[in-house]
């Protein structure tokens, strides 16, 4: 069964270093795509990055970049420069598709980040 | 671009009571759509989707339910609450496709007394 696990409850990290956050998947789909969302305290869902089972490259989006080890299911998110509006919960999350003709999206349990100044 | 209102953001509502919660989509017609639930702390648990007008579909049995009476209109409900209802509920629009990302409702933070 497809599943998403993230070990880190929570981490601090200090301004301006760089934190890497951990999130191993389990699938036996060969496509599929892994998402990291940050969750501020107010509670909506940021789309963060996007890494798709078959790009070569690791995603990049400015600050963040993503991790991608495929052998060893692996996408950990790395957070560059680190900033104070970084605190917040981070869900890395898993599209699987279904039979149908939806999509599936799960989520781990989330990592909480707290950028210390 | 697709954007998705949810309301009221907040609710309390006392045990046994009834809920509906509503979930409006624009920017895109025929969408699939879900309901996850945060419980305090915790990751999104998938609860409904729907792929289209009165079709919904359960991930796990609980005291809610689902409804799609029009294609942009996903409500979530329950006759009688439960203290275990309490969380943080988002309705969301799965990806469409290849490098795309599901998108999300502001949420409405629910707790039952």
């Amino acid at each position: 069964a497809q599943k998403i696990t993230q070990t880190q409850p929570g981490m601090f990290v200090q301004e301006k270093e760089a934190v890497t956050l951990d999130c191993t998947y389990d699938t036996s789909d060969q496509s599929y795509g892994l998402f990291w969302y940050k969750q501020p305290s107010s509670g909506e869902m940021i789309f963060l990055i996007y890494q798709g089972s078959y790009d070569e490259q690791n995603a990049t989006e400015g600050r963040y970049s993503l991790n991608f080890q495929k052998a060893r299911k692996s996408a950990n998110l790395v957070i560059s420069a680190s900033q104070l509006g970084d605190s917040a919960m981070y869900f890395c999350a898993m599209r699987v598709s279904m039979k149908t003709s939806y999509d599936k999206v799960i989520f781990g349990p989330g990592t909480s980040l707290s950028v210390i100044p | 671009s697709q954007t998705i209102h949810q309301w009221p953001a907040t609710l309390v509502q006392p045990v046994g009571s009834p809920l509906s919660l509503e979930c409006t989509v624009e920017g895109t017609s025929n969408p699939n759509l879900y309901w996850y639930r945060q419980a305090a702390g915790r990751g999104l648990q998938l609860l409904f989707y729907s792929v289209g007008i009165g079709q919904i579909s359960s991930e796990v049995p609980q005291n809610l339910s689902a409804s799609r009476p029009q294609d942009r209109q996903f409500i979530l409900s329950s006759k009688k609450l439960l203290l275990s209802d309490s969380g943080f509920y988002l309705c969301a629009c799965p990806p469409r496709g290849v490098n795309t990302e599901a998108f999300f409702g502001q949420g409405t933070r629910l707790t039952v007394v």
